[in-house]
């Protein structure tokens, strides 16, 4: 079970704006520590979307947007497209025991 | 270009032994971190440890604490992930992925990831 929590699927038609949420606690999220996001196509390794909450690496599209509030965290995604399908996993830092990086449980984003 | 190059598929039987490797390139491998994700067929990913190669300091999860080793080679730019015996259980694919910190007080993001390591262990 993983310490932050992600919905299991979401989907959406093309065009349309989806997001996915990413839950904690006090001991990760909920201490200010950063989100980050991964986006991995059907076979392939991770990559980076969103570093640092809200920021995209070079060559992201802005069609992807990070926020935080509280416990929880928000990848929103609009004008989705068919190349959009994939997973997505979330990350931060838990401060409990000795600290150490935590992921989501991914989400399976579908376009219908 | 950073780049990470993973070894090969291994196939391997319970008990074995097993070092799978990381080849870092593009940067100064001693001043970041790398770390170490598995992937259970169909699962989500999970973070096992990290290792800063400039002074070997290495971070273990809780969940993988003395189940692997890992260690780097600064002279080959290389990380390694080790197992002194191998479970069926252990069958997944491991990445590596470089972090730019990842120490007692925070972790910043896996910018870079090398293509994954499958890793078979069957009977």
């Amino acid at each position: 079970q993983s310490m932050l929590t992600q919905p299991p699927s979401v989907s959406g038609a093309p065009g349309q704006r989806v997001t996915i949420s990413c839950t904690g606690s006090s001991s990760n999220i909920g201490a200010r520590y950063d989100v980050h996001w991964y986006q991995q196509l059907p076979g392939t390794a991770p990559k980076l979307l969103m570093y640092g909450n809200n920021n995209r690496p070079s060559g992201v599209p802005d069609r992807f947007s990070g926020s935080k509030s509280g416990t929880s965290a928000s990848l929103a995604i609009t004008g989705l497209q068919a190349e959009d399908e994939a997973d997505y996993y979330c990350q931060s830092y838990d401060n409990s025991l000795s600290g150490y990086v935590v992921f989501g449980g991914g989400t399976k984003l579908t376009v219908l | 270009e950073v780049q990470l190059v993973q070894s090969g598929a291994e196939v391997k039987k319970p008990g074995e032994s097993l070092k799978i490797s990381c080849k870092a390139a593009g940067y100064t491998f001693t001043s970041d971190w790398i770390g170490w994700v598995r992937q259970m067929p169909g699962k989500g990913l999970e973070w096992m440890g990290i290792i800063y190669p400039g002074d070997s300091e290495t971070r273990y999860s809780p969940s993988f604490q003395g189940q692997v080793t890992i260690s780097a080679d600064k002279s080959v730019s290389t990380a390694y992930l080790q197992w002194s015996s191998l479970h069926a259980s252990d069958t997944a694919m491991y990445y590596c992925a470089r972090n730019r910190y990842c120490g007692r007080t925070s972790c910043a993001d896996f910018d870079y990831w090398g293509q994954g390591t499958l890793v078979t262990v069957s009977s």
